[in-house]
């Protein structure tokens, strides 16, 4: 059964600082994940994809990880706003069926 | 406007009604989505479509029913309500490489 877990399940910072988000799955075959952003009560918009071929890739304050290999990707956010207060969710494609397998996604919460 | 748009956004409903939440986009792709969200369990998939007449169940479509009536339009329909059926739904599309595009979430409440 595809699934994808992440961690942590929620995360509490201070604004400035960085943190990192992970997201392990075993969808197979894969065909790219992607890091989605749901701020409270809004649906989720895509912030990174990467594909199999890709190690890092970044979209301003954010760098998204793959390790193909492990099956690992990670969401790094540096010099953390109040905005970025949101839930971050990780979402799988299957290269079969290109159904999209979602994470529970990580609870993060900026403080002043 | 936004490019999936989702009615009514908020619904208050009694035990046993029947319920429609409709779902139409602009943004021209052929696969539509219909998910649920609960607090700390994450979107689960309830139908999806690929296609004009193309149904398909996801993981939890027991009590739920969808209609594909045109490409743009997907709607989902609560036949008898029950208040474990009070979440957050929200429909999707997505275009050929997978990414999804959500609409703005339609929140149920049966009483």
């Amino acid at each position: 059964k595809n699934q994808v877990e992440q961690s942590p399940q929620s995360l509490i910072i201070l604004e400035g600082k960085n943190c990192t988000l992970q997201c392990n799955y075993t969808v197979s075959p894969f065909s790219n994940l992607r890091w989605y952003k749901q701020d409270t009560g809004r649906g989720p918009v895509s912030l990174t994809i990467m594909t199999f071929s890709e190690n890092t890739k970044s979209n301003g304050r954010y760098t998204a990880t793959l390790d193909a290999d492990t099956k690992q990707s990670s969401l790094h956010i540096t010099a953390s706003q109040l905005s970025d207060s949101a839930s971050y969710i990780c979402v799988v494609i299957s290269g079969g069926s290109y159904i999209p397998t979602f994470g529970r996604g990580t609870s993060l919460i900026v403080h002043p | 406007d936004a490019d999936v748009t989702q009615t009514p956004r908020n619904r208050i409903t009694k035990t046993e009604k029947r319920i429609m939440l409709e779902c139409s986009q602009t943004k021209g792709h052929d696969r539509m989505y219909w998910y649920r969200q609960d607090p700390g369990l994450g979107l689960q998939l309830i139908y999806y479509s690929f296609d004009v007449k193309d149904i398909n169940k996801g993981e939890i479509s027991d009590g739920y029913s969808v209609s594909r009536q045109a490409q743009a339009k997907f709607s989902l329909s609560l036949e008898s309500a029950i208040p474990n059926q009070t979440a957050l739904y929200f429909c999707a599309t997505s275009d050929p490489g997978g990414e999804l595009f959500f609409g703005e979430g339609s929140r149920l409440t049966v009483l």
